[in-house]
């Protein structure tokens, strides 16, 4: 299975809104409504931001939001704050009954 | 509030077995909305998905990784497994486990562990 594909890098200035993209196929992204989103500051282990597309988990910001349009899944940050800074990772349930991540998207506040 | 925490050995010789293992705390491995996950992530790159097992047993594995890689479970310790034979340099990697719950979503991950391949 290929990994999703995501832009290396987004930036934005504090209070800004960002969006990043993760594209995959008809067996993954496009296929299923089981699109998360996680955040991954230096040395720490990821957490999840959004599920299930659009979903937030309990105690994750209302400026984290997600969408879905054929094959490509999106985050979008509204209000860019300093917090935001860190390293952003889409994942997708496949038709094989597995599940892939994107490369990872580098967020930098200017 | 569940947790899980992952142990290795830390350095595994090219060629040889990777063994890690997870333990869950604050809840029952053997929950029916819970898959058990492997994810590494190689110095400086993107995450990658291992596998994950269900308490009952059943797999499913990453398909680059299907020749090489077995995940067990030990519900009597609440602890699942990782086995990763013939191990090269490309194997070194910090290796988290963390559940799948009925969010479809990774909603708790260990801390993680750096598993090194060097003679």
């Amino acid at each position: 299975q290929s990994a999703l594909t995501q832009p290396a890098s987004v930036s934005g200035s504090p209070g800004q809104s960002i969006t990043i993209s993760c594209t995959g196929t008809g067996s993954d992204v496009g296929g299923y409504n089981y699109v998360s989103w996680y955040q991954q500051h230096p040395g720490q282990a990821p957490q999840v931001m959004i599920y299930d597309v659009t979903h937030r988990p309990s105690g994750v910001s209302d400026r984290f939001s997600g969408s879905k349009s054929g094959n490509t899944a999106s985050l979008t940050i509204s209000g860019l704050q300093a917090g935001d800074e860190a390293d952003y990772y889409c994942s997708s349930y496949t038709r094989s009954s597995t599940w892939v991540f994107g490369g990872g998207t580098k967020v930098t506040i200017l | 509030q569940v947790q899980l925490q992952e142990s290795g050995p830390g350095v595994v010789k090219p060629s040889q077995t990777l063994s890690l293992t997870c333990t869950v705390f604050g809840g029952s491995i053997s929950r029916s909305d819970s898959y058990w996950t492997w994810i590494r992530q190689a110095p400086g790159k993107g995450l990658e998905w291992i596998g994950y097992i269900y308490y009952s047993g059943r797999t499913y594995y990453n398909p680059s990784l299907l020749s090489r890689v077995s995940i067990s479970v030990d519900t009597s310790q609440n602890q699942f497994s990782l086995r990763l034979t013939s191990v090269t340099a490309a194997d070194t990697a910090v290796y988290y486990c963390a559940r799948k719950s009925y969010l479809n979503a990774y909603d708790y991950w260990g801390q993680g562990t750096m598993l090194s391949v060097s003679s």
